[in-house]
């Protein structure tokens, strides 16, 4: 299948700073990207879609100002952690779709786990 | 948007005994309906996936059912081996609003 490639794999930050996690498709073009949170032996909570070139659809509950997801090109998204917190410590994970007439497989990146000290 | 619910939320199998997941789904208008399985430390991966304008689909030991009419569908997996251990989430996606939200995961144990 098509190789989604999330990075980085793990970070931790300190409190009040910024963390950028990119996904990118390595071997298609991406027209959709999702974006998910996921904690442990729990759900993938879907957070946010993006469509390339297009402003990003949140979900409710999820603060647009705190996750900036920015999807410039076909071929790359990014998740802004902003201003993080320790409830932000969480595993992110993205996925990807390429254009298609009707709903496709989506592939998924390896996640970053974000901690937050 | 769609809610999508699945049950049970936890399945034990011995080996080689067959396993069943259903997912229900709210929207009439959902119509591709894919399952993944995420094993332990990894991505979820798509192991089927069904359209509304089929019933049934099979792929070697897992096969995928649609009931539109009742609004829920289903993963069969057949004569279970200790790999398929992990969990599997299902979504019910309308391709109008290109959503994929998943639901809250069952864990399969299979029994040696």
């Amino acid at each position: 299948g098509a190789v989604v490639s999330q990075h980085p794999s793990w970070v931790i930050c300190k409190s009040g700073t910024s963390v950028k996690i990119e996904c990118r498709s390595l071997d298609f073009q991406a027209t959709t990207m999702f974006w998910y949170r996921q904690f442990p032996k729990q759900s993938l909570m879907l957070m946010a879609t993006s469509n390339e070139g297009s402003k990003a659809t949140y979900e409710q509950g999820v603060e647009k100002d705190k996750f900036l997801i920015n999807h410039a090109s076909l071929t790359l998204s990014t998740l802004t952690v902003t201003s993080a917190h320790p409830e932000d410590s969480s595993f992110y994970i993205c996925s990807a779709r390429g254009k298609a007439i009707e709903n496709t497989e989506a592939f998924f990146g390896q996640g970053t786990r974000l901690t937050v000290v | 948007g769609e809610n999508v619910e699945q049950h049970p939320s936890t399945l034990s199998v011995q080996e080689g005994d067959s396993a069943v997941i259903k997912c229900t789904y709210s929207d009439s208008a959902s119509n591709y309906f894919p399952w993944y399985k995420q094993e332990l430390g990894k991505r979820p991966q798509l192991i089927i996936d069904i359209r509304s304008n089929v019933g049934e689909k099979k792929d070697q030991r897992i096969a995928v059912t649609l009931n539109k009419t009742a609004k829920h569908f289903s993963l069969h997996i057949t004569e279970t081996q200790p790999e398929d251990s992990a969990v599997y989430f299902c979504a019910a996606v309308y391709y109008g609003n290109n959503r994929l939200a998943f639901g809250k995961g069952n864990q399969v144990v299979v029994i040696p």
